[in-house]
């Protein structure tokens, strides 16, 4: 059964350092999707790719926050230095996106979510 | 104000209930609306999704879909103490783009 691996599955570090938190997509997959989930904000989307390309990082602090797919079974996010708010449990998602619709019926392409890095920062 | 609004709960109810959890929404290009369900310490997974407006029924589970009124439903027939779970809902404007998510319901069935 394919599954999108996250690792490290929990961080906990000081404030100021550098978290890196890595995601292996289902192989095949071509959308990858970053999203955070905090109790006061719920899952909320940080930046996704497609074919490796940045679509959207809106959702992403630029000035802390960094991601890059270095090849299609490896996406990062990086956050440098990290403070204390950035505390989250950070999920990966992998899909398949950008195809030819079905003209009768919209042929929905699920993403599939890792089981996520849970980030503490003191 | 959200885009998608949900009830936290918590929602606590017997074994063999009938559950009700609600979404609401304010973006009309919404077309895609997804229930996830989610463990605790677990990923979001998929249980249902519904295309524009209509009903869609898989075994115990029943979404529904109102576009005029901007208002989702899950109904969760014959509960079991294995439903226990928060369910999000989530909604997209096409197929394989950004999900945006309500804040989840937490739900416990209780033998």
């Amino acid at each position: 059964d394919a599954r999108v691996t996250q690792t490290p599955r929990h961080k906990v570090t000081e404030m100021g350092q550098e978290v890196t938190m890595r995601c292996q997509p289902i192989l095949g997959h071509n959308t990858v999707f970053w999203y955070r989930q905090t109790m006061m904000q719920g899952l909320e989307l940080l930046a996704y790719f497609r074919n490796r390309a940045p679509l959207d990082d809106s959702g992403m602090p630029k000035d802390r926050f960094s991601a890059e797919m270095p090849d299609a079974t490896l996406a990062t996010l990086k956050i440098q230095p990290s403070e204390p708010r950035d505390s989250a449990v950070y999920f990966c998602a992998s899909g398949l996106g950008g195809l030819v619709r079905d003209r009768v019926r919209e042929v929905y392409q699920p993403q599939h979510f890792g089981d996520g890095t849970r980030l503490s920062i003191l | 104000q959200k885009e998608v609004e949900q009830d936290p709960g918590p929602l606590s109810v017997p074994e063999g209930a009938i559950v009700s959890l609600n979404c609401t929404y304010s973006n009309s290009a919404f077309q895609y609306f997804m229930w996830y369900r989610q463990y605790s310490r677990k990923g979001p997974e998929l249980l249902m999704y519904t295309y524009s407006s209509g009903n869609k029924e898989d075994g115990r589970f029943t979404a529904q879909v109102d576009k005029s009124s901007k208002y989702i439903s899950l109904f969760i027939r014959d509960s079991q103490p294995s439903d226990s779970a928060t369910y999000l809902c989530a909604m997209s404007e096409t197929s394989g783009s950004r999900l945006t998510f309500g804040e989840g319901t937490q739900l416990t069935v209780n033998p």
